[in-house]
């Protein structure tokens, strides 16, 4: 059974640092790794994906790394901003004979103060 | 549309009725998954469908929940008997296959009294 964890489940940093968040997962098999924002009372919003091939993606000031081999990603977030005040999730994919499934981890509930 | 669309936002019904939760999935997106976010908790996986058929059904919690996809497009979930413990987000996000981006709908508020 595939386990993804997170750290911290909770995190208040002040405007302006930059921070890191950590996603931990035991499937060696994973095909793509996602990272997601949650605001309250909302879906989900993609923020990056990466492919089992790639080590990291930027969108921004987002930084997104993956290594298969320790079974961990991260979330680099520059210079944080109140907007940026959010849940984050990240998700593995893997492929089974029933089709692919994402499991989430529990979330980051990222406090920005201005 | 432009993106992934659910109905009702919320709903609130009696416990032992049975309701039915709509998602209209991003036009072309071939995978639909449905997702259960309890207070507090993180998603938990409920069923997957590629086109109308449903390969993966095993995070079903009972017999109560049933899902169908018609057309290759809109699903619907339904819970019959609702309980207590059914009250929920329910999370709807569509996809294609092959790495793209999950698209998620806002989701259904589900409360049991």
């Amino acid at each position: 059974k595939q386990e993804v964890t997170q750290i911290p489940a909770a995190l208040s940093v002040p405007e302006g640092e930059n921070l890191v968040l950590n996603c931990s997962f035991t499937d060696s098999a994973i095909y793509n790794l996602q990272w997601f924002r949650q605001d309250p009372g909302k879906g989900l919003t993609s923020l990056l994906l990466i492919q089992s091939s790639q080590r990291e993606q930027t969108s921004g000031r987002l930084n997104a790394s993956l290594d298969k081999s320790s079974g961990r990603s991260t979330l680099y977030i520059a210079a944080s901003q109140p907007g940026d005040s959010a849940t984050y999730l990240c998700a593995e994919t893997s492929f089974s004979t029933s089709g692919s499934r994402l499991t989430f981890g529990e979330g980051t509930q990222l406090t920005v103060n201005p | 549309g432009a993106g992934v669309s659910q109905s009702p936002s919320n709903k609130v019904t009696e416990k032992g009725k049975d309701v039915e939760l709509r998602c209209d999935p991003i036009s072309g997106h071939t995978a639909l998954y449905w997702y259960r976010q309890s207070l507090g908790q993180g998603l938990e996986f409920l069923i997957y469908f590629q086109g109308n058929s449903a390969p993966d059904k095993s995070g079903l919690p009972s017999d109560r929940f049933s899902a169908e996809r018609t057309g290759g497009s809109v699903s619907t979930l339904t819970i019959q008997r609702t309980q207590q413990e059914d009250s929920a987000v329910y999370l709807c996000a569509s996809t294609n296959p092959g790495g793209s981006p999950l698209h998620f709908g806002n989701g259904t508020r589900l409360t049991v009294t």
